[in-house]
């Protein structure tokens, strides 16, 4: 199976939460990221959570961290159209002595008006 | 402007070319990667540079070819190539790959498409 899964798609209406999830595998990972990708363009980081942490707030952005399940959730609260993107979820696991990103497939959110 | 510049933006190719792709970054990180994205396929890691030395290759046929002269440029040589290989191709830097946090800067992506 794959390290990171995400559903490939979400719905929501303008002013609606979203939340996207994902499942990683590797527990060494110290830190687990959320990254958007905006059409013709590369990823941005949006947010990361530190992994002895199960919860992180930033304005309009929630992100839970459940260890147990290494489950990640990212919550957009009032989705507006801007929103509208690729989510990517990403762990870095410990291989040696590197650490390097590994992605999921990217949740595609559409905000419909 | 995420500090990441990758050239050309778009390409198109025959199966019998050789072209390269372009990725610059001065932001003085020193781990460099090539990632291939194609639709409904989670991002492929293809190639990973630490202090200019190849850390990974994932298996990546040897018709696509990385060189990496110094910590600020890398490169990805493409020869004699498959349709299936039309994707965009990302390039990304980040601090170290000794670094716990390894939050990753990308460019905007070079579009491929093979013929």
């Amino acid at each position: 199976g794959e390290d990171v899964e995400q559903s490939l798609f979400l719905s929501v209406r303008e002013g609606d939460s979203s939340v996207i999830n994902c499942t990683y595998t590797d527990s060494s990972s110290t830190y687990l990221y959320w990254y958007k990708q905006e059409p013709g363009a590369g990823l941005q980081l949006l947010t990361y959570i530190f992994s002895n942490m199960d919860m992180k707030q930033d304005q309009r952005l929630t992100v839970l961290l459940n260890k147990k399940d290494k489950h990640l959730s990212l919550r957009i609260a009032d989705t507006q159209t801007g929103d509208s993107a690729i989510y990517f979820c990403a762990e870095s696991p410990r291989s040696g002595g590197s650490y390097i990103p590994t992605f999921g497939r990217g949740t595609s959110l559409i905000v419909h008006p | 402007e995420t500090g990441v510049t990758q050239t050309p933006r778009h390409l198109v190719m025959g199966m019998t070319n050789k072209k390269s792709l372009k990725c610059e970054q001065h932001l003085g990180h020193n781990a460099m990667y090539w990632y291939k994205q194609s639709a409904k396929k989670p991002l492929e890691l293809m190639f990973v540079y630490n202090f200019k030395e190849q850390t990974e290759n994932n298996s990546v046929p040897s018709r696509f070819s990385p060189e990496c002269p110094n910590s600020s440029h890398l490169f990805l040589h493409l020869h004699t190539l498959q349709p299936e290989d039309s994707a965009l191709y990302l390039c990304a830097s980040s601090q170290a790959l000794t670094d716990l946090n390894t939050e990753a800067f990308f460019g905007q992506g070079t579009r491929l498409t093979v013929v």
